[in-house]
C-alpha cells in the first residue's frame, strides 16, 4: 500500500512557465485535496474534490487549476507560474467515513524564479 | 465555522522529559479532532484522531491526547520524548457535516539531548 504518492518531489520553474503536479492514492477514497504550505501560514487549501467528476475551490485557488482524472488521481496545474507560488504542495485523500481524517503525500517543493 | 489555535509556536524539551502540546478549538458541537506530525522534508502523518467515545485517545509513536469539552481543548502528550520526536505538530478540527478540517499553524518541537 503506497498510500498517497506525488510527483515530482522537486521542481524549479521560471516565471510564466506551466507545470502539472501529479497525485495518486490507492486507498479508494472519494475525496482528495491540494494544499500549499508556507512558513508561518500553516496549510492552506487550494482545491478539493469530493468525488470523481467534481472539484471545488478552497481558500487560495487563484492561479491554479485541477483535474480529477479518475477516482485515484487528482492533478494540480499552474498555467503561468509566479514567484508567489513558490511553496511546498501537498496532496491528500480523505476517509469517506467519520471523522474523515486525511492522509497526505510526501509533498512537492516548487521554486519559481 | 470552526477554528483551531496552537498557542505555542516553538516548544523545547530535553530528551526523556514529558511533553504536552496545546490545542484549543472553537466549534459549537462535538468536533472531529486530529493531531498530525511532520518531520523535516516529509508529509503530514496522522498521529491520532477523536470523534466520539473515550476522551483519552491513544495514537502511534507513544502519543496520546485528551478531549476536554469544558476547556475546548485537545492537548497532545507523551510521557518521555525521544530525539526522533523533533518535528512540527499540527492540530486539526473538523465539524460535523463538513469533511474538510481546519489546521492550526503548528508547533515546532525541539528536543535537546
Amino acid at each position: 500500500n503506497a498510500g498517497v504518492t506525488q510527483t515530482p518531489k522537486f521542481q524549479v520553474l521560471k516565471t510564466g512557465q506551466s507545470m502539472t503536479l501529479q497525485c495518486a492514492q490507492d486507498m479508494n477514497h472519494n475525496s482528495m485535496y491540494w494544499y500549499r504550505q508556507d512558513p508561518g501560514m500553516g496549510l492552506r487549501l487550494i482545491y478539493y474534490s469530493a468525488s470523481e467528476g467534481t472539484t471545488d475551490k478552497g481558500e487560495v485557488p487563484n492561479g491554479y487549476n485541477v483535474s480529477r482524472l479518475n477516482k485515484r488521481e487528482f492533478s494540480l496545474r499552474l498555467e503561468s507560474a509566479a514567484p508567489s507560488q513558490t511553496s511546498v504542495y501537498f496532496c491528500a485523500s480523505g476517509n469517506d467515513l467519520p471523522p474523515y481524517e486525511q492522509y497526505f503525500g510526501p509533498g512537492t517543493r516548487l521554486t519559481v524564479t | 465555522a470552526q477554528s483551531v489555535t496552537q498557542p505555542d509556536i516553538h516548544i523545547t524539551v530535553s530528551e526523556g522529559a514529558s511533553l504536552e502540546l496545546r490545542c484549543n478549538y472553537s466549534y459549537g458541537a462535538t468536533p472531529y479532532l486530529f493531531w498530525y506530525v511532520q518531520s523535516p522534508g516529509q508529509g503530514l502523518q496522522l498521529l491520532l484522531k477523536y470523534f466520539s467515545g473515550d476522551t483519552l485517545v491513544q495514537g502511534i509513536k507513544g502519543f496520546e491526547a485528551e478531549f476536554k469539552r469544558s476547556q475546548s481543548s485537545f492537548n497532545l502528550r507523551k510521557p518521555s520524548v525521544h530525539w526522533s520526536d523533533a518535528a512540527e505538530y499540527f492540530c486539526a478540527v473538523g465539524a460535523g457535516g463538513s469533511y474538510i478540517p481546519t489546521f492550526g499553524r503548528g508547533t515546532s518541537l525541539i528536543v535537546h539531548p
